[in-house]
């Protein structure tokens, strides 16, 4: 089955913790995305990644990290320095980042809560 | 910076009415539009990608259409069933990122 995973699915964060999540996809493509989404809010962008060993920092990226070893995993670390983390994550990719047509495929999201 | 309104916020029609959910966006330089459904606590799914050159699209009983130049994008769900109740996003490419509206939050009452 091809697809985006995330996990884990529900992750409780202690406060000035970091965090990381997790976002995989076999689809053999070429660009990832993180995306942050809030109650009564669009998807907001955090990061997004053309290439492996590249990105880029999206809308909001301040108290978040990334990284892009492989082109299937693009982890996602939410810094003790976010100072509203609690939200639903959703990590998505595309074929390429450039293309007319691209569709983004999302995964099943991630809910993060500070206690 | 591109804005995207979706009106209305939230609506409930009876079972077998047709859907008319409505998308604005503020700037008319997109490489083209996307429609995505929403189940609660579940990532997005892709109904219809729109392409700045296109009209509309079609796929069973959804029906997109885009005008460019007045910013205005519209979904249609024809004969509605209760599992098209969800929350239905709107988004537009641009600038190498893709802008979201809130979503229309749809219920279809049996």
């Amino acid at each position: 089955d091809g697809g985006i995973t995330q996990s884990p699915k529900y992750l409780f964060r202690k406060e000035g913790q970091n965090v990381t999540l997790s976002c995989e996809q076999n689809l053999n493509h070429d660009a990832m995305y993180w995306y942050r989404q809030d109650p009564g809010q669009g998807l907001r962008l955090i990061y997004y990644s053309q290439i492996v060993n590249d990105f880029q920092k999206g809308d909001i990226a301040e108290g978040y990290s990334v990284s892009r070893e492989k082109k299937e995993s693009f982890p996602l670390t939410v810094t003790s320095a976010q100072k509203n983390p609690t939200a639903f994550y959703l990590c998505a990719s595309s074929l390429r980042q450039g293309a007319l047509s691209d569709t983004q495929y999302f995964g099943p999201g991630t809910r993060l809560t500070v206690l | 910076k591109q804005e995207v309104t979706q009106i209305p916020a939230a609506l409930s029609v009876p079972e077998g009415e047709n859907l008319v959910l409505n998308c604005s966006f503020t700037d008319s330089a997109i490489y083209n539009l996307q429609w995505f459904r929403q189940d609660p606590g579940k990532g997005l799914t892709s109904l219809l990608l729109i392409q700045s050159s296109q009209r509309e699209q079609t796929s069973g009983r959804l029906n997109a259409s885009l005008d460019k130049s007045s910013g205005r994008s519209t979904l249609y769900i024809a004969a509605s069933q209760p599992g098209d109740s969800a929350t239905y996003l709107c988004a537009v490419k641009g600038n190498n990122r893709l802008a979201f509206g809130k979503g229309n939050q749809v219920v279809v009452i049996p």
